[in-house]
């Protein structure tokens, strides 16, 4: 069974500095991975996604994720955090069915 | 625009009153979905339809129903709301054979 865990319910870092948000993922299979951005009373909107590419993957927003089959991890990065990237992230995983798998989700807080 | 169109996006109900939270997307997809989220749990899969008249149950079918007689819509059903049907639920949709999920902006359910 595939399932995804978040490490942290919240992050909080000060602007400028790097945000890391921690997912580790278990799979029988290759799995498809997902991470889901979602702002204050709206819906998830898609970050960035891994299928078996390039392991470093850029998404939107100067966001990116590194897949480490050895670390079973696909954590996510952005090298200096805007006031604007306050949010709620979710990782996912998904099979060749395409059932989204969530983990509990991290709440990045960004301080002036 | 492409999108996925839920209603309403807020609702307060009494225990037992059943209602429909609708579905609707543009994007001719075949895959549908509902979700709920609640704090420190993420998102976790309801039901879902992979097409026309194929529906399943996801990780939590208990006290929901659904139905997908036209490919655009995807209704969610509560027969008999209870209290702890109280969540945010959301709506995705998906091309066949693409791991992307849409997601709609959600609704949130109060069951008084």
């Amino acid at each position: 069974a595939q399932s995804v865990t978040q490490l942290g319910s919240h992050v909080s870092v000060s602007e400028g500095a790097l945000v890391l948000l921690r997912c580790n993922y278990s799979s029988s299979v290759p799995p498809y991975l997902f991470w889901y951005v979602q702002y204050p009373n709206q819906g998830l909107q898609l970050l960035l996604k891994y299928t078996s590419a390039a392991t470093l993957v850029k998404g939107i927003n100067g966001f990116e994720a590194e897949f480490k089959k050895s670390e079973t991890s696909f954590h996510l990065t952005k090298p200096s955090a805007h006031m604007s990237d306050a949010a709620e992230y979710f990782c996912a995983v998904s099979d060749q069915g395409g059932k989204l798998i969530f983990g509990q989700g991290t709440e990045l807080s960004v301080k002036p | 625009e492409a999108q996925v169109t839920q209603n309403p996006r807020y609702l307060i109900t009494v225990t037992g009153k059943k209602l429909t939270v609708t579905c609707s997307q543009n994007m001719n997809h075949e895959y549908m979905s509902w979700y709920r989220q609640d704090p420190g749990l993420g998102l976790r899969q309801i039901y879902y339809s992979m097409n026309v008249e194929v529906t399943d149950k996801g990780d939590v079918p208990e006290g929901y129903k659904v139905s997908r007689k036209e490919k655009r819509n995807f209704p969610l059903i509560l027969e008999s709301p209870s209290p702890n049907q109280t969540s945010l639920y959301f709506c995705a949709s998906a091309k066949r054979g693409k791991n992307i999920q849409y997601f709609g902006a959600g609704t949130r359910l109060s069951v008084l």
